[in-house]
């Protein structure tokens, strides 16, 4: 059973784009919604996190939106930059487990 | 070094061999997860920590994978009579409590399993 499903597996943008990733879950009872970013060989890194109680958050270039009713949450790049090119994983957890999305292969076009 | 450390980092062995991966976390993090990476599979969960103690073993694909923690530090993931759908980068993680708690998991670089 797939508890977070993300979407698309791959996406090309231009340099200084718009980078959309979106996520869904399905179990209400999670309450901490983090985006991981994946370079090759290297081991996943925090990008950002979301908790419930809000609907937005911005870090820099990057901007999580969270729905709550419709269960959906998605990573926006903005001015997206080849150096953003890697694998991003959206997550859901709740007390002290995570479950991970399949991932997105970002590639940003020079 | 200060980060989670594992080994090793490739690892090519025969059907039906037993393997170990280690994992090292960080000082002080009393939480350690254990993930596996395939291709166009993501990250599958497979076992937690907290302490020496596995309140959440959920993931394990089946009864040829163990895991255990000693000190509340080193782990070790063993999978015995591996099989080629075994073949995967096997990712640790620690934080300082849990996951959902504390907020950011700090992974180590992988250990990639290769099995023929």
């Amino acid at each position: 059973q797939q508890q977070v499903k993300q979407s698309p597996q791959s996406l090309i943008v231009q340099k200084g784009g718009i980078s959309i990733i979106n996520c869904a879950y399905e179990n209400t009872a999670f309450d901490y919604f983090p985006w991981y970013q994946q370079f090759p060989g290297k081991g996943p890194a925090l990008l950002i996190a979301i908790r419930p109680d809000v609907s937005e958050k911005k870090e820099g270039r990057f901007t999580i939106s969270f729905n709550k009713s419709a269960k959906q949450f998605s990573l926006h790049i903005m001015d997206s930059q080849p150096g953003d090119s890697a694998t991003y994983f959206c997550a859901a957890g709740r007390d002290d487990k995570i479950i991970f999305g399949k991932g997105t292969r970002l590639h940003i076009l020079p | 070094g200060a980060g989670v450390s594992q080994s090793p980092s490739n690892k090519v062995t025969e059907k039906g061999k037993d393997v170990e991966l280690r994992c090292d976390p960080i000082s002080g993090h009393t939480a350690l997860y254990w993930y596996r990476q395939s291709l166009g599979q993501g990250l599958e969960f497979l076992i937690y920590f907290q302490g020496n103690s596995a309140p959440d073993k959920s993931g394990l694909p089946s009864d040829r994978f163990s895991a255990e923690r000693t000190g509340g530090s080193v782990s070790t993931l063993t999978i015995q009579r591996t099989q080629q759908e075994d073949s995967a980068v096997y990712l640790c993680a620690s934080t300082v409590h849990g996951g959902s708690n504390t907020g950011e998991l700090f992974f180590g670089e992988g250990s990639r399993l290769t099995v023929l």
